[in-house]
């Protein structure tokens, strides 16, 4: 099955940007979904399929996808944004999601 | 308001049994597939199960297989993920999560189990 690999943790100031990363085997061949989960809140989507964000999403927000890594950026970083992030692929030989281990974004 | 809520968790001990409950309101659950996603305490997200949307199809991550069971009542609108032979490292929020989707949109807010002598 898939493995996703996140880097623990990111710190940036306000008004940066900020960059976290997900890498896996043939993560070029798949759809990446990215999620936001703040403290003793529930996951939400933030990016789906590589670059398409959901209504609601600030456009921010973006994701991308190179080689067999994706990038979920964040423009002009905001204290709000300070969470934990996870990304997401589908994994079609298993027929069921796998996440990656998770990111912290600390907002400085 | 479409949401799904979350029901049975609670402290049990090693060896034992509950069963989730994940309840539709707003919506009919029948048109979607259905999973169960846990976060231990501290710890990141990790799938567990999903059902599809007639029930058909189930599939378990490794980690659970032959000891949880996941189930759907489409006439009540419920589903469920029967829980045995609990384990310490069980212990975790449980999500219920319905998509129509390869990525997860609707989440409920979770229940807990702990798994504790």
């Amino acid at each position: 099955s898939s493995v996703l690999t996140q880097s623990p943790s990111v710190s940036v100031a306000p008004g940066q940007t900020a960059r976290i990363t997900c890498g896996g085997d043939k993560i070029g061949t798949k759809s990446v979904h990215w999620y936001q989960q703040k403290p003793g809140q529930a996951p939400v989507v933030v990016v789906y399929d590589d670059s398409d964000r959901p209504s609601g999403i600030p456009e921010r927000f973006s994701g991308s996808k190179y080689g067999n890594t994706a990038t979920l950026t964040f423009s002009r970083v905001e204290a709000g944004d300070e969470a934990d992030y996870y990304c997401q692929v589908w994994d079609g030989g298993s027929d069921y999601p796998v996440f990656g281990g998770g990111t912290k974004l600390t907002v400085l | 308001e479409v949401q799904v809520v979350e029901s049975g968790g609670g402290l049990v001990q090693p060896g034992g049994s509950l069963r989730l409950s994940c309840a539709a309101f707003g919506f009919s659950l029948k048109n979607y597939w259905m999973h169960w996603v846990r976060q231990a305490p501290g710890k990141g997200l990790v799938w567990v199960s999903r059902i599809d949307s007639e029930g058909t199809t189930t599939k378990y991550a490794d980690s659970v297989k032959g000891r949880f069971t996941i189930s759907r009542d489409n006439a009540k609108n419920t589903v469920y993920l029967q829980m045995n032979s609990l384990r310490d490292e069980d212990t975790a929020v449980y999500y219920c999560v319905f998509t129509s989707h390869h990525y997860l949109t609707n989440w409920g807010q979770g229940t807990l189990v702990t798994v504790s002598s």
